[in-house]
């Protein structure tokens, strides 16, 4: 069955680390982004790619990195740069753009939930 | 800029209750509207959606109205199971954009009791 796995699905980080979070699909989807979850709040864009070796930033981008150099892999990188990082990490994808009407449907991974001790 | 507003929750529910959870929005253009649905430990899933005014999505029992009169999008379900116990966020995104202008709500904690 085609999806998005995301991995771990649990991990702790010591102060100063930096962490990868893995994200993979096999949908074929062009489109590529993470997502920050907070409890009580909406979910916040981090960053976004709509093509290999392309990416851009989101809303909150500060102390995050990213990469894409395979259509089917989208890692995010949790720097020591972030001040507070712990959250519960969403990827997602999505097989167009631009589609003309404009309804962009996402397919998201079940998440990755980050702990800083 | 543009953003969604969703109601507070958590709401509280007995089974076979009736469930409104309110959405409105404020965006430039004509979005499209949408409804995801979270169960507990796992990612967003889509529940439905609707492309333009008047239309009305729907989905394993559950419907919204796009109003545009209202900037409304409010989910609507008869009567709800147990199992509907999730967080529900309602998102708009522009005919013109990606997932960069995909935004949404804070999310409405469901809790449906038996």
């Amino acid at each position: 069955d085609g999806g998005i796995t995301q991995s771990p699905k649990y991990l702790f980080r010591k102060e100063g680390q930096n962490v990868t979070l893995s994200c993979e699909q096999n949908l074929n989807h062009d489109a590529m982004y993470w997502y920050r979850q907070d409890p009580g709040q909406g979910l916040r864009l981090i960053y976004y790619s709509q093509i290999v070796n392309d990416f851009q930033k989101g809303d909150i981008a500060e102390g995050y990195s990213v990469s894409r150099e395979k259509k089917e892999s989208f890692p995010l990188t949790v720097t020591s740069a972030q001040k507070n990082p712990t959250a519960f990490y969403l990827c997602a994808s999505s097989s167009s753009t631009g589609l003309p009407s404009g309804a962009n449907v996402l397919t998201f991974g079940a998440g990755s939930r980050l702990t800083v001790l | 800029g543009d953003s969604v507003t969703q109601m507070e929750g958590p709401v509280t529910l007995s089974e076979e209750a009736f469930l409104t959870i309110n959405c409105t929005y404020t965006a430039t253009g004509y979005p499209s509207l949408f409804w995801y649905v979270q169960y507990p430990g796992e990612g967003l899933q889509l529940l439905l959606k609707a492309t333009k005014a008047d239309d009305k999505g729907s989905n394993k029992g559950f419907e919204a109205t796009y109003r545009k009169e209202t900037t409304s999008f409010h989910l609507e379900k008869g009567s709800v199971q147990v199992s509907d116990s999730a967080v529900y966020f309602c998102a708009l995104n522009l005919l013109s954009g990606s997932a960069r202008q995909l935004t949404f709500g804070s999310g409405t904690q469901l809790t449906v009791l038996p």
